[in-house]
Formats: C-alpha cells, sequence, structure tokens
C-alpha cells in the first residue's frame, strides 16, 4: 500500500523556524515533493528530493531520507504569509501520491 | 504566463443531475490530472491522461464519474448522477512531456456543491 503521513497542524510565530515531517509506506518512488496550498487556493509546487539530503530554496529547505522513510520541510524566518497547508507527495511513474497535508498557522 | 484553467470555478446543483467540469491545460502539456479535495479525504487523484489517452482512472466511481479529453486544449470530467457526496473542490493540472517532479501545474479549481 502506500500512505503517507503528516501532522495535521503545526503552529509558530514571525520569524521562527518550523519542521514539517512526512513518513512514508511506499516504495518505488522517483522523489518526494511539497506542495503548499492557500485556503481557497490550488496546489503550489515547492520542490522536490530526488535524492537523499537536503535542497534550499530560499527560505524553504526539503530533506529525504529513503532509507528512514522520511522526509521534512523546513521553512526558516516565518512570515504571516506562510500560513498554508503543505503537502508531501511521493512521485510515482506518472503520479503523485499525496499526503494528509498539514496546516501551518503563522502568529505575529 | 501560461496557466491551467477550469470552468466552471463554482458549480451548485441538485442530487440527480449531471455535472460537467471542463480544464484547458497549459498549452503543450502532454499529461492531464483531475483530483478531488475534500475535508476527510484530502487530496485524491481521480484520473489522468497522456497524450489524451486515459493511463490511469482507477481512483474514479466507474458507474457515474467519466473522463475525457475530446482534444489537446479541453479535458472534462463529468458526474451523472450526482450525489451530495460527490460535493468536493476538482482540481484539474497538467504537465510537459519531460518527466520530472515539479510538473504539475494546478487549475484554480471548480467547487461543486450538491444538494
Amino acid at each position: 500500500g502506500q500512505s503517507l503521513e503528516q501532522p495535521s497542524e503545526v503552529t509558530a510565530v514571525e520569524g521562527a523556524i518550523v519542521q514539517i515531517n512526512c513518513t512514508y509506506q511506499t516504495s518505488g518512488f522517483y522523489g518526494l515533493s511539497w506542495y503548499q496550498q492557500h485556503d481557497g487556493g490550488a496546489p503550489t509546487f515547492l520542490s522536490y528530493n530526488a535524492l537523499d539530503g537536503l535542497e534550499e530554496t530560499g527560505r524553504f529547505s526539503s530533506f529525504l531520507s529513503r532509507s528512514d522513510s522520511y522526509g521534512y520541510l523546513l521553512l526558516q524566518e516565518l512570515q504571516m504569509k506562510d500560513s498554508a497547508s503543505y503537502f508531501c507527495a511521493v512521485y510515482r511513474t506518472d503520479k503523485l501520491i499525496f499526503g494528509t497535508g498539514t496546516r501551518l498557522q503563522v502568529f505575529p | 504566463d501560461a496557466r491551467v484553467t477550469q470552468t466552471p470555478r463554482h458549480k451548485v446543483t441538485e442530487m440527480g443531475q449531471e455535472v460537467t467540469m471542463r480544464c484547458q491545460p497549459i498549452l503543450g502539456h502532454n499529461t492531464v490530472f483531475w483530483y478531488r479535495q475534500t475535508m476527510m479525504q484530502g487530496l485524491e487523484l481521480l484520473a489522468y491522461f497522456r497524450n489524451r489517452a486515459p493511463l490511469d482512472d482507477s481512483g474514479m466511481p466507474k458507474d457515474r464519474f467519466s473522463a475525457e479529453m475530446p482534444d489537446a486544449t479541453l479535458a472534462t470530467l463529468k458526474i451523472q448522477p450526482s450525489e451530495p457526496r460527490d460535493s468536493a473542490v476538482y482540481f484539474c493540472a497538467s504537465g510537459p512531456s519531460v518527466i520530472g517532479a515539479d510538473t504539475q501545474y494546478f487549475g484554480p479549481g471548480t467547487r461543486l456543491t450538491v444538494l
């Protein structure tokens, strides 16, 4: 089977650092992606890890460890606009299988 | 600025009625996906196409749902007859021919309410 588990909600204050974890039970995938979705909006791509290790894109970083079946999204210097839902997804053949999603609330 | 478009953006209908949702993928993208999002089930893949051919529709209830791509610029998702449990946001996404994880671009979605 395939399942990706994420915490349902995370809260933090502006300027802080937050880590959103994703644990999965699947195999044979090309990589792990992260998508951001604001309330009422569509998912938008944030990052992708094809290999184990850390990928950095500005304030956001993503990490993958295939041996641990684990990944995370790290958001630094949090801003109010980062309040949104974040989804991890494994990329298999031509399709994405999405995790349960984590709602991030950033407070002033 | 190329983007995926979806119509209608909102649809309210009564149980038993037919619903048709349309999607125009980004020009040149050859892979099209239909997703459904609800609070309870999250984001679910319903079906997807490559070069207009259906590759996987295992996530779609076959008895009432159908997805087609009559041409490269139009994908449709139909529900007949609709039921209250179909109420959700339906997203279309498209991707280019090169395989890569950051290649799915989502449309704004159709918010469907079935009364």
